[in-house]
């Protein structure tokens, strides 16, 4: 059964600091999704990454897939207050479905 | 253009009660799929949903149950609910793999 853990599971940062995020999962999947969530919000996606290699950017966010490692990262870069919330990693069950498993999440926290 | 739109956004049933949450795809998204999401964890897969036929089923009992309507409109049903049911359920729909998910905003439910 396929498992998705990210760490660290809570990351208290300072404004202007960078920092990575990882997304390790346990069996064969070609894509990966990211996604922000704010309190007491819905899910907002930031990057679908659909191959080895893949790399997305958007502002301060730098996501990655390495599928032989089976690992994603999402590379924070001088960290602003906006980007506090909880970021949460999901990968495809089966391949052809649309059965995603999120990751434990991580609650970022981006102090002034 | 309208995102993914859930009804009710909150609602408070007893237990044993039933319940019925709806959700309308983004226009043209032919894939619906729900999660439930505990507080303080990450989504779990529920149901996808794809022209109408159950595409995925997750490790929900059969108190859950669900179907896609002919304007690919969705309805969650639960069934002689638990106090444990309590949770944000969220719709979701594509219209593909490359795409990932657009998620609703959520119906918050509580089971007292």
């Amino acid at each position: 059964e396929l498992k998705v853990e990210q760490n660290p599971l809570f990351l208290s940062m300072q404004e202007g600091k960078n920092y990575t995020i990882y997304c390790n999962y346990s069996t064969t999947s070609d894509r990966l999704y990211w996604y922000r969530q704010d309190p007491g919000k819905s899910l907002e996606s930031l990057f679908v990454l659909l191959s080895n290699g893949a790399v997305k950017q958007e502002g301060r966010l730098m996501a990655s897939l390495d599928t032989k490692a089976r690992l994603s990262t999402l590379h924070i870069t001088a960290a602003v207050h906006d980007l506090s919330a909880t970021y949460f990693c999901a990968v495809v069950a089966t391949s052809g479905t649309y059965k995603y498993i999120f990751g434990t999440g991580t609650r970022l926290k981006v102090l002034a | 253009d309208a995102g993914v739109t859930q009804s009710p956004t909150h609602l408070i049933k007893t237990r044993g009660q039933h319940v019925t949450l709806r959700c309308s795809p983004i226009s043209g998204h032919k894939s619906v799929s729900w999660y439930q999401q505990v507080l303080g964890q990450g989504p779990q897969f529920i149901f996808q949903y794809y022209e109408k036929e159950e595409r995925g089923r997750g490790n929900f009992p059969d108190r859950f149950s669900a179907r896609q309507f002919p304007n690919y409109s969705s309805e969650l049903n639960v069934n002689a609910l638990l106090l444990g049911d309590s949770a944000l359920y969220l719709c979701a729909s594509s219209t593909g793999q490359v795409y990932g998910y657009t998620f609703g905003s959520g119906t918050r439910l509580t089971v007292v």
